[in-house]
């Protein structure tokens, strides 16, 4: 059974410094992973998808990089600011009989920067 | 391009009761996957409709139920409303299948039942 964790469950840096948020999975046997943002209260939004044949993705200010074997990825943040404060999930998809399903998600971390 | 709709956005309702939420997905996406979201649990999958047909289903009790139109617009139910069933409702389309494709969530629903 896939199972997503994200450690730590919150962060607090201060505003500028470069940071990376972890995500790791229990079976390497996966489609792709996505990169999400979740401001309070508010919907998710997509940030990065990377797909198992890549070994990172990068948009902007974010990096994500992606390693199977170890079961895990992580979401670089460089330059950090207040405006990058909120959740950040990541999520793979559910894999059966060769098919990709629904995501599974993990709890997410909650980033916090200070001015 | 307009993004992934969601109505109501927020719902008070009382144990007992039923409920329909309603996702409109970007044009052109086929599929609607939906999610329960709560402190405790996190994000839990109900279901994903492509073209019409339930694809997936998670791991919820017969009172959860959803269906999909011609047009890609889906909806949910849910029939004799718990406490317990307090929870952010978002839904999410992607083109093709959730697992392939980038999915696009909506704002999500507040459902709060007293």
């Amino acid at each position: 059974k896939q199972e997503v964790t994200q450690i730590p469950a919150a962060l607090s840096v201060p505003e500028g410094e470069n940071l990376v948020l972890n995500c790791s999975f229990t079976d390497s046997a996966i489609y792709n992973l996505q990169w999400f943002r979740q401001d309070p209260g508010k919907g998710l939004t997509s940030l990065l998808l990377i797909q198992s044949s890549q070994r990172e993705q990068t948009s902007g200010r974010l990096n994500a990089s992606l390693d199977k074997s170890s079961g895990r990825s992580t979401l670089y943040i460089a330059a950090s600011q207040p405006g990058d404060s909120a959740t950040y999930l990541c999520a793979v998809p559910f894999s059966y009989g060769g098919s990709q399903g629904n995501l599974i998600f993990g709890k997410g971390t909650k980033l916090s920067v200070k001015p | 391009k307009a993004g992934v709709t969601q109505t109501p956005r927020y719902l008070i309702k009382t144990r007992g009761q039923q409920v329909t939420l309603s996702c409109s997905p970007i044009s052109g996406h086929r599929s609607v996957s939906w999610y329960q979201q709560t402190p405790g649990q996190g994000l839990q999958f109900l279901f994903e409709y492509f073209s019409e047909t339930q694809r997936n289903k998670g791991n919820f009790p017969g009172r959860f139920s959803g269906r999909q139109f011609s047009n890609s617009r889906s909806e949910m139910n849910v029939s004799t409303l718990e406490l317990g069933d307090s929870a952010l409702y978002l839904c999410a389309s992607s083109r093709g299948s959730s697992g392939t494709d980038t999915q696009y969530f909506g704002p999500g629903t507040r459902l709060t039942v007293l």
